[in-house]
């Protein structure tokens, strides 16, 4: 078990409405990584940050924000949810190029 | 740009016969390679991860990988087949740009028969 932690596990919104999912990363990891995983695909990169600083971003569109903190933890922002936004949001720390430890995820759905 | 390519959206073995499961990468560079895990509605769990050093690397639950850099391959091994692999499995190489971004293969679902 890995010490990435995700808040909510799931949750249900209504088209329209915004969200903020969280992650807790592993102990001494200066680098986050979100990623949306809709069902029966790989996982979607939507972005990274590094030291605070968002240092790269997927497609994905102005609306998926996020915030790093001093201690590292994490937010993704979603605002003006639409129904396609329904997937598995994953949260993923690192140390520099080395391997990348995930939480469970936030299972997102939008009705 | 880098990518993974995962031949075969699913596969199916026996219970008790080798698991295969196969990987190619593009990369100018010598790159990291990372086998990961997913069972139903979880996260991704790492496998196993080449960077550098021995190619034939071994990791959690019996499988291991060889990376071949003439091949540009990572194929994921594991000897007998368990039941409880079933799982769909991701590769995953890190890409060697500023920010290291992990760039995945579409994944394979790996199906055990009994």
């Amino acid at each position: 078990e890995t010490g990435v932690t995700q808040s909510p596990t799931h949750l249900i919104k209504t088209r329209g409405q915004q969200v903020t999912l969280r992650c807790s990363s592993q102990s001494g990891h200066n680098t986050v990584s979100w990623y949306q995983q809709a069902l029966g695909q790989g996982p979607q990169f939507i972005f990274q940050y590094y030291r605070e600083e968002e240092n790269g971003r997927g497609n994905f569109p102005p609306r998926f924000s996020g915030l790093q903190f001093p201690n590292y933890s994490s937010e993704l922002n979603v605002n003006a949810l639409e129904l396609d936004d329904s997937a598995l949001y994953l949260c993923a720390s690192s140390l520099g190029p080395l391997e990348a430890f995930f939480g469970q995820g936030t299972r997102l759905t939008v009705v | 740009a880098q990518s993974v390519t995962q031949l075969g959206s699913h596969v199916s073995v026996s219970e008790g016969a080798l698991v295969l499961l196969r990987c190619n990468y593009s990369s100018s560079v010598p790159p990291y390679l990372f086998w990961y895990v997913q069972y139903p509605n979880q996260g991704l769990q790492l496998l196993l991860k080449y960077t550098t050093g021995a190619t034939l690397v071994k990791g959690i639950n019996g499988f291991e990988a060889e990376f071949k850099k003439s091949e540009t391959s990572f194929h994921l091994t594991k000897p007998s087949a368990h039941m409880s692999d079933a799982a769909e499995y991701f590769c995953a190489v890190r890409g060697m740009d500023s920010n290291y971004q992990l760039i995945w293969g579409a994944g394979t679902k790996l199906i055990i028969k009994p």
